[in-house]
């Protein structure tokens, strides 16, 4: 069975500042892998996904994350944090069938 | 693009009482899951829908139950509610009979409270 442990549940950082939020996961079988944000009081947004191919993947407002196969993790980085990153942070693994399993999320605190 | 649209965004229920939910999916997309997520969690799928059949089903008892329309707009029911089912209820559009390869599109979701 699959699973998805993130590693930190609440990151603080000041603006400005580089951020990487943790993220490993457990599958026997090649999988998906997705990470997501959720603004108070609303769904879930994508921000990025790898398939296959690079291991390096590029999202949306400046996300990057690395899928390293070895270390089973993939973890999400952003050079520079502004203030409206205030979010939760969700990874997530599918592996080709019709669930995603979701972490427990990160609390990501940006700090003036 | 007209994206996810969950209804209602907030409700009240007694225990025992019986609940439906709402959503129109993204359109184009004919896959919609349905997440329950509680309170410091992440979501848990519940089911998902591909061309008004069930075809996948998380660990959820059979009070939780689900529709899909052939404008693909579904509909979750919960009966016997129990406080636990308070949570956000989360439905998720995506293309494709397992709908894992685009990654999805969330509605914001209802609040359930059970009391």
């Amino acid at each position: 069975a699959q699973s998805v442990t993130q590693l930190d549940s609440q990151v603080p950082v000041f603006e400005e500042a580089p951020v990487e939020l943790r993220c490993n996961y457990s599958s026997s079988v090649s999988v998906y892998l997705f990470w997501y944000v959720q603004y108070p009081n609303q769904g879930l947004q994508l921000l990025l996904k790898y398939l296959s191919g690079s291991t390096l993947v590029k999202g949306i407002n400046g996300f990057e994350a690395e899928f390293n196969k070895s270390q089973t993790s993939f973890h999400l980085r952003k050079p520079s944090v502004h203030i409206s990153d205030t979010a939760e942070y969700f990874c997530a693994v599918n592996t080709g069938g019709f669930k995603t399993i979701f972490g427990a999320g990160t609390r990501l605190f940006v700090k003036a | 693009e007209t994206g996810v649209t969950q209804s209602p965004t907030h409700l009240i229920k007694t225990r025992g009482q019986q609940v439906t939910l709402r959503c129109s999916s993204q359109s184009g997309h004919n896959t919609v899951s349905w997440y329950q997520q509680a309170l410091g969690q992440g979501p848990q799928f519940i089911f998902q829908y591909y061309r008004e059949e069930e075809n996948g089903r998380g660990n959820f008892p059979p009070r939780f139950s689900g529709l899909q329309f052939p404008n693909y707009s579904s509909e979750l029911n919960v009966n016997a509610l129990e406080l636990d089912d308070s949570a956000l209820y989360l439905c998720a559009s995506s293309l494709g009979f397992t709908g894992s390869d685009y990654g999805y599109t969330f509605g914001s979701g209802t609040r359930l409270t059970v009391v």
